[in-house]
C-alpha cells in the first residue's frame, strides 16, 4: 500500500525567504503523479503543483517548485520569495498513473506553514 | 468558469436527520469525488465516480450514499445523520475517464456539524 509522510507539522519563514516542504512517499508502482495542494485559512483546497513520474525535469509555477528524487521516494516544495498569502496547509498527495477503479489521492497529514512579517 | 461549487457551506444536524450534500463542476470533467476531512487524519475518500452513470466506494462509504446525476453534479446523501460524520466535505472533479489518473480540483467545502 502506498502512504504518504510529511515530517515537519509546522514551519514558519520571514517573508521573501525561501522555505523548503518536505515529503516522502513508499510505494512500489513505477508511474505515478505527486502533487502539492494548498489550504489557507478559507479552507479551500488548492492545487499549487503537479508531478508525473516518468518526467525526469522538476515541476516548477511560478515561485513553487519541487525537488523529485525517485530513487529516494522524495519530494520536496520550495517556495521562494515566501508571501504572506503563502500561510497555509500543505498537503503532499500520491496518486497512480492508471489507478483502475480504485483511484484515490493518497495524502500527507500536512504541513502548516507561517509566513512572518 | 465557476469551477467546483458546493452547497450548502455550513450545516447543522441533528442526530437521525438526513440531508443532501450538492456538488457541481462546469469543466466538463469526467470524474467526481467525494472527500472528508477530519483533524490528525488528512483527506479520506468517501465515494467517486469514474465517469457519468458509474459510482464506487472509496475509503469510508458507510453510512452515505451518492448519485451521479449527470455529467455535471454528484450528489452525496446522509440518510441518518451520526456524530461521527461532523467533518467538513470536499467535493472534487478531474478531466479523467475510465482507468487513467489525473489531476483533482476542488470544491470550497462544507463544513458539517451532527448534534
Amino acid at each position: 500500500a502506498q502512504t504518504v509522510t510529511q515530517s515537519q507539522p509546522e514551519m514558519s519563514v520571514q517573508e521573501a525567504e525561501t522555505v523548503t516542504l518536505s515529503c516522502t512517499y513508499d510505494t512500489s508502482e513505477n508511474n505515478y503523479y505527486l502533487f502539492w495542494y494548498k489550504q489557507p485559512p478559507s479552507r479551500q483546497m488548492i492545487l499549487v503543483i503537479r508531478q508525473e513520474a516518468y518526467k525526469q525535469q522538476n515541476a516548477t509555477e511560478n515561485r513553487f517548485s519541487v525537488n523529485f528524487q525517485k530513487a529516494a521516494k522524495s519530494f520536496s516544495l520550495k517556495i521562494s520569495d515566501s508571501q504572506l498569502g503563502d500561510t497555509a496547509m500543505y498537503f503532499c498527495a500520491f496518486m497512480k498513473h492508471r489507478a483502475g477503479n480504485n483511484r484515490k489521492l493518497i495524502w500527507g497529514l500536512g504541513t502548516s506553514l507561517a509566513v512572518n512579517p | 468558469n465557476a469551477g467546483v461549487t458546493q452547497t450548502p457551506k455550513f450545516q447543522v444536524l441533528k442526530t437521525g436527520q438526513s440531508m443532501t450534500l450538492q456538488c457541481a463542476q462546469d469543466m466538463n470533467h469526467n470524474s467526481m469525488y467525494w472527500y472528508r476531512q477530519d483533524p490528525g487524519m488528512g483527506l479520506r475518500l468517501i465515494y467517486y465516480s469514474a465517469s457519468e452513470g458509474t459510482t464506487d466506494k472509496g475509503e469510508v462509504p458507510n453510512g452515505y450514499n451518492v448519485s451521479r446525476l449527470n455529467k455535471r453534479e454528484f450528489s452525496l446523501r446522509l440518510e441518518s445523520a451520526a456524530p461521527s460524520q461532523t467533518s467538513v466535505y470536499f467535493c472534487a472533479s478531474g478531466r479523467a475517464s475510465g482507468g487513467a489518473s489525473d489531476t483533482q480540483y476542488f470544491g470550497p467545502g462544507t463544513r458539517l456539524t451532527v448534534l
